[in-house]
């Protein structure tokens, strides 16, 4: 299984672009990339998933470089309430095992 | 409406009883999961199951037991041999193959176990 990896914490200031990096060299070929995030004491929330091309949704943009070996999240333009932990995993063609690193604490000032 | 519901939100358990958190879920889910979070920390997986009557074990599997005999039903046992049980579990689904995004996780609330 692939596993990531990512900053313990990032700091960012209110209305500016957050940029949370992840890395994932193991990943095979047909495995996705996807970000969760998670606010204190609740369950994780599904933000937005990959596999070659860039994605951009409602929420957020993921950049995954050409090797596939790692990617960016990017918040356009960061609220106080994106304040969580953001967590990248890959994997999701055969719903097997899925696995969370630490993540990262993403912390959005005023 | 449709979701994952987990109860009870919070249990709390003397040491060396066993506890069965409930997860059930309306979706039509295939997968299910359980996951442990300690404060702090990330997401630990405990136990998974892609398919009625079928389940494997996660990273961290020892002390704990689940069971899928219904699509809607994944219950997990914390049992008197996992040595430091209290931790925030959550169960989360994802749907079938061709149906949604592939590999959305959709979280329930979580149960909250403290045992004195």
């Amino acid at each position: 299984d692939a596993k990531t990896t990512q900053p313990t914490s990032m700091d960012c200031a209110e209305g500016r672009a957050a940029n949370l990096p992840c890395n994932h060299s193991t990943i095979s070929g047909n495995e996705y990339v996807y970000w969760y995030r998670q606010i204190h004491s609740q369950g994780p929330q599904y933000i937005i998933h990959g596999l070659k091309n860039n994605e951009t949704n409602e929420m957020a943009s993921l950049i995954i470089t050409e090797d596939r070996k790692s990617s960016t999240l990017i918040l356009p333009h960061a609220t106080l309430r994106d304040t969580a932990v953001y967590y990248c995993i890959v994997g999701g063609t055969s719903y097997g095992k899925l696995t969370f690193g630490q993540g990262t604490i993403l912390t959005v000032h005023p | 409406d449709g979701g994952i519901t987990q109860s009870p939100k919070y249990l709390f358990r003397k040491e060396g009883q066993n506890v069965t958190l409930s997860c059930e879920q309306n979706l039509n889910h295939d997968a299910m999961y359980w996951y442990r979070q300690d404060p702090g920390q990330g997401l630990r997986l405990i136990y998974y199951s892609q398919i009625v009557n079928d389940f494997q074990k996660g990273d961290i599997a020892e002390g704990y037991s689940v069971s899928r005999e219904k699509k809607e039903s994944f219950p997990l046992t914390v049992t008197s041999a996992q040595k430091n049980p209290t931790a925030f579990y959550l169960c989360a689904s994802i749907p079938g193959q061709g149906y949604g995004i592939p590999g959305e996780l959709f979280f329930g609330e979580g149960s909250r176990l403290t045992v004195l």
